[in-house]
């Protein structure tokens, strides 16, 4: 079965910092983007940023670049998001998603974000 | 930066009835491949967001029969043939055409 399994809840202070992760299971780790949305209380979806595997190429959004840290590690086909300070409107449910991937002659094919994480709640307070 | 807008943002439904939300892209959605890269993904009560549709018409896997996606111009529409109870959530639009991909801001579905 093809998966996503996050980390769990996190409770952390303002200045503090974190990484939550995401490990893929049942498809090969490599051959797809990854990609982080988050949804801040009782509001609607924001895409975060995407990371390729096989190569760590990165985009991110221009609102949450400089704010974040996307990463992976191939050896355990496991995903992060991480924050160096976190800001009390951090507070958030974050998914991982996965998506796009490139076949043996780097054709890329996108099938929608098909696969999603169960979600991370971060909660940011003093 | 793309801009996806959505109508209605609510949209109360009867079961047994036919269901329509409407979602607009600021700039084309047209990849060189033909295909429109506008997905379609719902979000139920207390659930992770769920795939429905990609590239403006194709189904997700295991996504029931009365989902249907169009496409005209930089205008989409998801329709549900028939609702039932299951259907409730936000349903949200997302362009996959370019970074950053961007979301709608949210239908949200109910029973009358």
């Amino acid at each position: 079965e093809v998966q996503l399994v996050q980390s769990g809840a996190e409770f952390k202070r303002p200045g503090e910092s974190l990484k939550i992760s995401c490990k893929a299971s049942g498809y090969t780790f490599s051959s797809h983007w990854i990609g982080w949305v988050r949804q801040m209380p009782g509001k609607g979806l924001e895409w975060m940023a995407i990371i390729y595997p096989s190569d760590f190429d990165t985009r991110y959004s221009p609102s949450f670049q400089g704010q974040v840290t996307i990463s992976t590690d191939k050896s355990i086909s496991t995903a992060y998001l991480q924050w160096n300070s976190l800001k009390a409107s951090d507070t958030a449910i974050y998914y991982c998603v996965r998506g796009g991937y490139f076949d043996w002659t780097q054709q890329y094919y996108y099938d929608g974000m098909d696969i999603w994480g169960q979600g991370t709640t971060v909660t940011v307070s003093s | 930066e793309i801009v996806m807008t959505q109508s209605p943002l609510s949209l109360p439904v009867t079961p047994g009835e036919p269901a329509s939300i409407s979602c607009r892209s600021n700039q084309s959605l047209l990849h060189s491949n033909g295909y429109n890269y506008l997905d379609w993904y719902l979000q139920k009560p207390g659930q992770s967001p769920q795939l429905l549709i990609y590239s403006a018409s194709k189904r997700a896997s295991g996504v029931p029969g009365r989902f249907s996606g169009s496409a005209s111009g930089t205008d989409f529409t998801l329709k549900i043939s028939r609702v039932e109870a299951e259907d409730v959530g936000i349903y949200y639009c997302m362009q996959a055409l370019q970074t950053p991909f961007t979301f709608g801001p949210g239908t949200k579905v109910d029973i009358k």
